[in-house]
């Protein structure tokens, strides 16, 4: 089974902090993805990438960025929490091209005060 | 703007009523379709998925879903639900000519299922 792990479940920062997320996959995946998922909303993709060095941006990247320097772990960052940012953070992952299939980990609640 | 409407927010079911959550996406040509379900404390899972062939596609639990291709639609269904099928299911589509495994999500249905 594939596995999808994500460093923290909850996390709690203040405004102004820099915050990390990571994201670690098991299964050699090329492409990873983070999504926040807001009640009425969905989920929303910030930042996805398809190689080791490559990112692409989602529909709401302000105030994120991203780092894939191994092909298994994809690391979302805050440069400058707001409380606007409060919200569940999911990684997910896919094969590769064309396998379209994503794999989920179990999300990160990230309260900023 | 393309997207995936999910036409319901919040649906309330007694057990062993039948389910339809309907889903409907605005993108031209040929997409891939998929419900995704994500129970109470637990990671989103795939429930089912269409790429082609059958337009009657059947998925974990007992769930199935229809692609009509005319009507734009994908929508699941369970002919009898019980109270563990309580969660919140979100359909998805990926754009035609998506190399990068991209899914657009609807906003969601949370289903609640009283015993």
């Amino acid at each position: 089974d594939v596995k999808v792990t994500q460093s923290s479940r909850y996390l709690v920062k203040r405004t102004g902090e820099k915050v990390f997320l990571e994201c670690v996959q098991d299964m050699d995946h090329e492409n990873m993805f983070w999504y926040r998922q807001d009640p009425g909303l969905g989920l929303r993709l910030i930042y996805f990438s398809y190689d080791v060095k490559m990112k692409e941006k989602g529909d709401i990247p302000e105030g994120y960025s991203v780092s894939r320097e191994k092909k298994e772990r994809f690391s979302l960052i805050l440069e400058s929490a707001s409380t606007n940012q409060t919200s569940m953070y999911l990684c997910a992952s896919s094969l590769g091209v064309f396998s379209y299939e994503q794999y989920f980990g179990p999300g990160t609640r990230l309260t900023v005060t | 703007a393309q997207s995936v409407s999910q036409h319901n927010h919040h649906v309330i079911l007694s057990e062993a009523a039948s389910l339809e959550l309907g889903c409907n996406y605005s993108y031209g040509g040929t997409v891939n379709l998929f419900w995704y379900v994500q129970y109470p404390g637990q990671h989103l899972q795939l429930l089912l998925k269409y790429f082609s062939g059958d337009p009657l596609v059947k998925g974990i639990k007992g769930f199935e879903a229809e692609f009509i291709k005319s009507k734009f639609s994908f929508n699941l269904r369970k002919p009898s639900v019980q109270w563990s099928d309580t969660a919140e299911y979100f359909c998805a589509v990926t754009p035609p000519s998506n190399r990068d495994d991209k899914i657009i999500f609807g906003k969601g249905t949370r289903l609640h299922i009283l015993p």
